[in-house]
């Protein structure tokens, strides 16, 4: 079955960029029908959805995050990433991929997750 | 402060049922947007539980039911295990926001 892994460093100095990849496995990011995105969740706390990327490049941001977000494709490599630039100790948080389905363009929903990774935002 | 309200904590005997309570407004669930739930179990990832108001992906328990009514959305959970023990979020879209939104969670506890 479809998996996702996210992977990257798991320690970043301010205001330096946060850098990560989610790979998908047992199915193709090209295959279309959903958004690949980005969720994070402060240590304790709940969830913030970051944003998405549709497999044909168009993405769609938290405005609150949009500034400093840039979510990309790999479908050769069948990857997708998130870069998040200035970051600051409020950026510590474990980070998800995840894949959406939708039933209109803006009726999505999370169906599968990544096992999320911790990154501690620290000089 | 999440543009979608939850209590923060619920608590249930086995076998009992439960409900959490999603409260949102007129930019999210009272436009029409689905409410979708999800189940954190301790140190995991959240798992899809409920996604259009009121549908479960295969293998969620039929003891696990969603219900959406003007700008609020409820889970229900019956004969309550100990393995439900975990935290609950909902999910839509806010129009305001232009984004997809959460709740801040719920805390269930088992007895």
């Amino acid at each position: 079955q479809v998996q996702l892994q996210e992977s990257g460093p798991g320690l970043v100095k301010p205001p330096q960029t946060l850098s990560l990849t989610c790979t998908v496995s047992g199915g193709t990011i090209s295959g279309g029908g959903y958004y690949w995105n980005w969720i994070r969740q402060h240590p304790g706390k709940g969830l913030e959805w970051i944003g998405y990327i549709y497999y044909r490049g168009s993405t769609y941001y938290n405005p609150s995050l949009k500034s400093r977000v840039t979510i990309s494709v790999d479908t050769s490599k069948n990857q997708f990433s998130l870069k998040l630039s200035s970051v600051t100790a409020a950026d510590t948080a474990v980070y998800y991929c995840a894949r959406a389905d939708y039933d209109s363009d803006l009726d999505w929903y999370f169906d599968l997750w990544g096992r999320g990774t911790l990154v501690t935002v620290s000089s | 402060q999440s543009v979608l309200t939850q209590p923060p904590s619920v608590s249930g005997a086995p076998g009992q049922r439960v409900t959490i309570s999603c409260t949102g407004s007129s930019s999210n669930i009272g436009a029409g947007y689905d409410v979708h739930w999800y189940q954190q179990l301790p140190g995991t990832a959240p798992k899809l539980l409920i996604y259009a108001n009121t549908n479960r992906p295969s293998g969620v328990p039929d003891r696990f039911s969603g219900s959406k009514s003007g700008t609020s959305a409820s889970l229900a959970i019956t004969g309550l295990q100990a393995e439900d023990e975990a935290d609950y979020y909902c999910q839509s879209y806010d129009s305001s926001l232009s984004g997809s939104v959460f709740g801040g969670g719920t805390k269930l506890t088992v007895l």
